[in-house]
């Protein structure tokens, strides 16, 4: 079974601290992502990673950034967290050429900025 | 702009009737969608997908329908069952494997 994981559940930090969400999958994938999900707009891409060290903005990237440094581990860096980025974050991975395109999902992170 | 849709934000259905979950798209260039299922605390899990050189697509008890002269998709389930009460997302692809999400829908099926 592919296993995607993330370093914490829930997480409460404060307005400007650095916040750091871990993502790390078992199945040796060439492609990873993280997301944001909040009610009535779904799943929005905020980066993705086709390869250790290569990183794309997705839609909403903004007050975010990511780091690949080993292909297992995907981390998204939260660099002054604001009261608008609580939210829940979810990391995907999927192998590179995947016919049908389908993503492995971790359990997600709720982050809580106050 | 969210290019995808989904204009139901709930849906409940009985035990062994049919639950169809409606999903609309702006973009023509989409060349695949999927359906995932996400239960309460977990992540997304995959359900079903359909290329869009189809039109049809059956696994078990759910089938995914593309009408692309409509824009619209469409997910069957049959019969539905309590297990499958959960928020189901519908998605889009322009390339590799970057999606576009639509909001959810949140199933319930009742006894």
């Amino acid at each position: 079974d592919v296993k995607v994981t993330q370093s914490s559940r829930y997480l409460v930090k404060r307005t400007g601290e650095k916040v750091f969400l871990e993502c790390v999958q078992d199945m040796d994938h060439e492609n990873m992502f993280w997301y944001r999900q909040d009610p009535g707009l779904g799943l929005r891409l905020i980066y993705f990673s086709y390869d250790v060290k290569m990183k794309e903005k997705g839609d909403i990237p903004e007050g975010y950034s990511v780091s690949r440094e080993k292909k297992e581990r995907f981390s998204l860096i939260l660099e002054s967290a604001s009261t608008n980025q609580t939210s829940m974050y979810l990391c995907a991975s999927n192998p590179r050429g995947a016919r049908s395109y389908e993503q492995y999902f971790g359990p997600g992170t709720r982050l809580t900025v106050t | 702009d969210q290019q995808v849709k989904q204009n139901s934000p709930s849906l409940s259905v009985q035990e062994g009737r049919i639950s169809i979950l409606n999903c609309d798209y702006t973009n023509s260039m989409f060349d695949y969608f999927l359906w995932y299922k996400k239960y309460p605390a977990e992540g997304p899990t995959f359900l079903i997908s359909i290329s869009s050189i189809k039109d049809k697509n059956e696994d078990g008890r759910f089938t995914v329908f593309l009408n692309k002269s409509a824009k619209h998709l469409s997910l069957h389930i049959v019969p539905s069952q309590p297990g499958d009460s959960a928020v189901y997302f519908c998605a889009a692809s322009l390339s590799w494997g970057k999606f576009q999400f639509g909001a959810g829908t949140q199933v319930v099926v009742t006894p």
